[in-house]
């Protein structure tokens, strides 16, 4: 069984801020995609990430996949209240193996 | 419709009642996925179709829980005598085929099982 872990489950930080959160897997994975979910809807996909090592922006999000493809992270640089919301990652097994794995998430309060 | 839709929002049942999610996927997205999300957790897959057959049910919990799917349309998951423990959020999302693409979700159904 695959186990997956966010860090830091909870995060409240202030506007102007920076943040890293975290995800890591027990086991080698083919792709990793990056989901935010606010209160009320469903998840939406930030970045799908499929190569070690490979490194994503978007906008003031950085997404960086592990050389080893077991772990990724998410940098948020001057958070704004909108970033609020649950961030989850979501592993993918491979070919077409449709099935995504999730973590708990981490949930993402940006005070103004 | 835009994206995928999901009925009723919110669901209060009783113990022991039947009840049934809909989920309209978006016109021509043939993979189709039932999440459950409980409170702290993170989603939990459930069933998987591709087209109207459903070649992964590996993740009903259990008998109660079944899900058809009309053509490549709308799906409806059924839980059978509810219980508390099947109180969470139940999302759908669909893909156009199924691999590591993306995934829309819909806004889910919260069931409240009293």
């Amino acid at each position: 069984t695959q186990l997956l872990e966010q860090s830091p489950q909870f995060l409240s930080i202030q506007e102007g801020e920076n943040l890293t959160v975290y995800c890591n897997s027990s086991s080698v994975f083919s792709s990793l995609q990056w989901y935010r979910q606010e209160p009320g809807e469903g998840p939406v996909l930030l970045v799908t990430v499929v190569t070690g090592g490979e490194v994503k922006k978007l906008k003031r999000l950085t997404f960086q996949f592990g050389d080893a493809r077991k772990d990724s992270s998410l940098h948020i640089t001057a958070a704004q209240p909108g970033d609020t919301g649950l961030y989850l990652c979501g592993l993918g097994g491979g070919g077409s193996n449709y099935k995504l794995t999730f973590g708990k998430g981490t949930l993402l309060t940006v005070n103004p | 419709g835009a994206g995928v839709s999901q009925s009723p929002s919110n669901k209060v049942t009783e113990k022991g009642k039947d009840v049934e999610l809909r989920c309209d996927p978006i016109s021509g997205h043939t993979a189709l996925y039932w999440y459950r999300q409980r409170l702290g957790q993170g989603l939990e897959f459930l069933i998987y179709f591709q087209g109207n057959s459903a070649p992964d049910k590996s993740g009903l919990p259990s008998d109660r829980f079944s899900a058809e799917r009309t053509g490549e349309s709308v799906s409806t998951l059924t839980i059978q005598r509810t219980q508390q423990e099947d109180s969470a959020v139940y999302l759908c999302a669909s893909s156009l085929q199924s691999g590591p693409g993306t995934q829309y979700f819909g806004p889910g159904t919260r069931l409240l099982v009293l």
